[in-house]
């Protein structure tokens, strides 16, 4: 039982290139996240599924985009990266109570 | 506007003693709050809970205790141990619509050998 996985763990990108995100989660649940923590703050949300096939922006979304492909896969592709992007991404997942479960995080600069 | 805060961004205290971490909250629709610890290259792991209908809850050596009328909220850790050493994230969450979590900034508690 693996939980939340998240892969790359590290990714250094050009101003300009683009990358996706790939999360999974084996618990069976229905909601997911996408968060963004930067150096000092708590982590931010970026986009949120309730079920396969939906998806809704959180706080700061622009730039991102999302694919929930499934009920244990929810992508976040950045198009067009920018440094302001560099950031820890984070992906979580939760089922009927209130508690997430996150991922191990990804760990992306740009340059 | 921060809506979740942590006043303090550090906190280092004796191995034994008891650790206070401190969050304060301004929106009134958050009816259920969370603590998290987080180590260096992880992601934060749940710790424990409260429902905005009690003013308590323990699982352990941590105690959450919540104070709706000043919208304020603690966790206690008793004994503090040195692998209690971690970032501490408070956050908030409503029972209805997306229950996306709103997180204070964190504290990194130091527990001293």
């Amino acid at each position: 039982n693996a939980g939340v996985t998240q892969t790359p763990k590290f990714q250094v990108l050009k101003t300009g290139q683009s990358m996706t995100l790939q999360c999974a989660q084996d618990m069976n649940h229905n909601s997911m996240y996408w968060y963004r923590q930067d150096p000092g703050m708590g982590l931010r949300l970026i986009y949120y599924s309730a079920s396969e096939g939906t998806t809704d922006k959180g706080e700061v979304p622009n730039g991102y985009n999302v694919s929930r492909l499934n009920k244990r896969e929810f992508s976040l592709r950045l198009e067009s990266a920018a440094p302001s992007q560099t950031s820890v991404y984070f992906c979580a997942s939760r089922g009927t109570s209130s508690e997430q479960y996150f991922g191990p995080g990804t760990r992306l600069t740009v340059t | 506007d921060q809506q979740v805060k942590q006043n303090s961004p550090s906190l280092s205290v004796q191995e034994g003693r008891i650790s206070i971490l401190n969050c304060d909250y301004t929106n009134s629709m958050f009816d259920y709050f969370l603590w998290y610890k987080k180590y260096p290259a992880e992601g934060p792991t749940f710790l424990i809970s409260i429902s905005s209908i009690k003013d308590k809850n323990e699982d352990g050596r941590f105690t959450v205790f919540l104070n709706k009328s000043a919208k304020h909220l603690s966790l206690h850790i008793v004994p503090s141990q040195p692998g209690d050493s971690a970032v501490y994230f408070c956050a908030a969450s409503t029972y209805t619509g997306r229950r996306a979590l709103t997180f204070g900034s964190g504290t990194r508690l130091q527990v001293q050998p």
